[in-house]
C-alpha cells in the first residue's frame, strides 16, 4: 500500500530554532505539494515541485522558509528561525502524470504537527 | 483575489440519511474541482473530481454536482455513515494551473457530524 510518508508526526520547538520537516512521497511519483494547515487560514500550498525542479513556492514567506528535494525520494521544508505563527500541521502530498491526463489526484502525507513556543 | 469558499461551517445529519455539502467558487475560468475528506489526525483524501465541462459526476454513494451559471458545486452523500465524519474540502483549479498535478486552491472546509 503505497504511501506518503512524513516525519517527524510532531514537533514542539522554541521560537527561534530551526525546524526541518521530511517527506518520502510514493515511488514513481513526479510532483510533491508542501500545504500549511491552521484554523484560520484552512490549507494553503506553500511550494510544489515537478521532476525535482521547484515550480511555485509564491505561497512561502521566502526569509525564513526553504524547500527543496534532494533527491526524488526526499522533500524537505525548512523554517529558520521558526517563530510561534509557524505553529501548524505541514502536509506534503505527491502526484504523478504518466499519461500526461488532467487526472489532478493529489496523495497527502499524515502531515507534522508543529509547536513553537 | 478570489477563492474557493464553502456555505456552512458545520452540518449535522443522521444516520442513513443523505447528505449535501456546499461550495461557492468565485473564480468562472476554474476547470477543474475536487472534493476531499479529512478525517481527524489525517491528511486530505480525495474523494471524487469534476471537469467544467461536466454539471454531474458519480461514485460510490458519492455525487458531486456542478452548476457553472452560479458557480456553485455540491457533495452528496447517499445513505451517510458515521465513517463518514470529517472535515470536507472543495478544491479549484486556478486559471492558467490547468494539467495534471498542477497547484489547487481549497476551500476553509465544513465539518460533517453523524448522529447515530
Amino acid at each position: 500500500d503505497a504511501r506518503v510518508t512524513q516525519t517527524p508526526r510532531h514537533k514542539v520547538t522554541e521560537m527561534g530554532q530551526e525546524v526541518t520537516m521530511r517527506c518520502q512521497p510514493i515511488l514513481g511519483h513526479n510532483t510533491v505539494f508542501w500545504y500549511r494547515q491552521t484554523m484560520m487560514q484552512g490549507l494553503e500550498l506553500l511550494a510544489y515541485f515537478r521532476n525535482r525542479a521547484p515550480l511555485d513556492d509564491s505561497g512561502m514567506p521566502k526569509d525564513r522558509f526553504s524547500a527543496e528535494m534532494p533527491d526524488a525520494t526526499l522533500a524537505t521544508l525548512k523554517i529558520q528561525p521558526s517563530e510561534p505563527r509557524d505553529s501548524a500541521v505541514y502536509f506534503c502530498a505527491s502526484g504523478s502524470d504518466p499519461t500526461g491526463t488532467l487526472f489532478n489526484e493529489q496523495f497527502f502525507g499524515p502531515g507534522t504537527r508543529l509547536t513553537v513556543l | 483575489g478570489e477563492s474557493v469558499g464553502l456555505h456552512l461551517p458545520t452540518l449535522s445529519v443522521q444516520e442513513g440519511d443523505n447528505s449535501i455539502i456546499n461550495c461557492a467558487y468565485s473564480n468562472s475560468a476554474s476547470d477543474y474541482f475536487i472534493w476531499y475528506k479529512q478525517e481527524s489526525g489525517k491528511g486530505p483524501q480525495f474523494i471524487i473530481d469534476i471537469r467544467s465541462n461536466m454539471d454531474k459526476r458519480q461514485g460510490q454513494r458519492v455525487t458531486v454536482l456542478l452548476n457553472k451559471t452560479v458557480k456553485h458545486l455540491s457533495l452528496q452523500i447517499a445513505a451517510t455513515q458515521p465513517g463518514d465524519s470529517a472535515v470536507y474540502f472543495c478544491a479549484e483549479n486556478p486559471p492558467g494551473e490547468t494539467g495534471a498535478n498542477s497547484k489547487l486552491t481549497f476551500g476553509k472546509g465544513i465539518t460533517l457530524s453523524v448522529r447515530p
